[in-house]
């Protein structure tokens, strides 16, 4: 079945670092891939999203490519802020369709914590 | 402004007791999910609905119950029958057209079981 797979964290940066989560999803169908965001106690927000390979979503700073070859969305920034700590979460649609459509699949999220 | 609302913010629940959290949506979206999240968890689905009077079990649905009868509500009722119930609850919506339809994310509910 569908499925994506984070890199365990927690993560820990220092500002102004380079930040890299891997994110690897199952290579079934042709999956659209999505970055959530959750801060403290709040729902989750859209990152970024790419519906096809090679596309590259991008948004305040954060980018990610669709990477067919590798099944892989890793998201990078290329220098992270105190504000930029939060749990991150890759998600794929479903493969499968009738009424498994609009349906996503989560990875297990990763807690990014960003010291001054 | 469009969004989506869920009520109440934090819940408490006796145990052997029902409690119905609220999901409200006004984006027109046809599609409605309910997700539970537990600390150090990913999300996991609980019920999905796509269209009025019409709704899906997701992955853990034993224990919950919910119900469509407006495009822009989708309450999900945690039952006695829900062992574990103490979780953070997340409602979501899009237009579920097999493409790459954002899911657009209400503030959750924390649910604690007394």
């Amino acid at each position: 079945g569908d499925s994506v797979t984070q890199m365990e964290g927690p993560v820990t940066l220092s500002e102004e670092a380079f930040l890299t989560i891997n994110c690897t999803y199952t290579a079934t169908g042709y999956p659209s891939l999505f970055w959530y965001v959750q801060y403290p106690g709040e729902g989750l927000q859209l990152l970024l999203k790419a519906t096809k390979a090679d596309d590259k979503g991008s948004n305040k700073g954060f980018e990610a490519t669709y990477r067919k070859e590798t099944t892989s969305f890793h998201l990078e920034k290329g220098s992270v802020q105190v504000s930029d700590s939060a749990v991150y979460f890759c998600a794929r649609t479903s493969n499968a369709g009738g009424t498994s459509y609009g349906k996503l699949t989560f990875g297990q999220g990763t807690i990014l914590t960003v010291h001054p | 402004d469009g969004g989506i609302t869920q009520s109440p913010k934090y819940l408490f629940r006796k145990e052997g007791q029902n409690v119905t959290l609220s999901c409200e949506q006004n984006l027109n979206h046809d599609a409605m999910y309910w997700y539970r999240q537990d600390p150090g968890q990913g999300l996991r689905l609980i019920y999905y609905s796509q269209i009025v009077n019409d709704f899906q079990k997701g992955d853990i649905a034993e224990g919950y119950s919910v119900s469509r009868e407006k495009k822009e509500s989708f309450p999900l009722t945690v039952t006695s029958a829900q062992k574990n119930p103490t979780a953070f609850y997340l409602c979501a919506s899009n237009f579920p057209n097999g493409g790459a339809d954002t899911q657009y994310f209400g503030p959750g509910t924390r649910l604690t079981v007394l």
